[in-house]
């Protein structure tokens, strides 16, 4: 079945700065790539997605890239505010409604 | 986007007790559901799909007598957690794709905070 393996657990910034969170699957049969957030005390709220028929996808601040190749995908988040403090989950999915498969979490620090 | 709505938010139920929680989908119909169970300071795991007219499929290490899964209708999944224990007291979140398409994704409920004393 997939794994997939999130670094690092936890990851603390200066705000302005930029994080990036690093993700790898190991089944070439998983082509969606969700990111998400999670507040405390809340369920995950999806942030970004890439499909694997795309390399770099990006929505204002945040950016996700992927190289199937090497089974690798990433999250950037540029000029970090304190309200992008939170636990970021990578996951990786066949897609077609089947189960998805998240990483262990990073937890992202952004000090004002 | 669909929303999924799950429900209680939190309960606290005694040792010994049965508890339900309900995820339901309220614009869309999701022929699959995804239960999810989530201790502190961890990821989500994985417990079980929920599919609609027919048994759930359960990971591996979950047991289904303990967690009984009901898939009635198309927008109604229930998890069951049987004779709860405090080591059943978790973060329970269910998801569900609104459609079977490629590349689709899950939408995710708010979660059950369940806390057995």
């Amino acid at each position: 079945g997939e794994n997939v393996e999130q670094h690092p657990s936890t990851l603390s910034v200066q705000e302005g700065d930029s994080a990036v969170i690093k993700c790898t699957y190991s089944d070439s049969a998983s082509n969606y790539f969700p990111w998400y957030k999670q507040e405390l005390g809340k369920g995950p709220q999806l942030i970004i997605d890439i499909r694997s028929n795309v390399g770099e996808k990006k929505d204002q601040r945040i950016a996700v890239t992927l190289n199937k190749t090497a089974k690798h995908f990433s999250l950037h988040i540029t000029e970090t505010q304190p309200e992008d403090s939170a636990v970021y989950f990578c996951a990786a999915s066949p897609g077609g409604g089947f189960k998805t498969i998240f990483g262990a979490g990073t937890r992202l620090f952004v000090k004002a | 986007g669909a929303v999924v709505s799950q429900h209680p938010s939190w309960v606290i139920c005694k040792s010994g007790t049965s508890v339900k929680i309900e995820c339901r989908s309220l614009d869309f119909q999701a022929t699959t559901m995804f239960w999810y169970r989530q201790f502190p300071k961890q990821s989500l795991m994985l417990m079980a799909t929920s599919n609609e007219g027919s048994k759930a499929t359960y990971e591996q290490g979950v047991e289904k007598d303990k967690f009984l899964i009901n898939h009635a209708s198309l927008t109604l999944s229930t998890l069951t957690v049987t004779s709860a224990h405090p080591e059943d007291s978790s973060f329970y979140i269910c998801s569900a794709p609104p459609s079977l398409g490629a590349n689709t994704e899950a939408f995710f409920g708010q979660g059950t905070r369940l806390t057995v004393v």
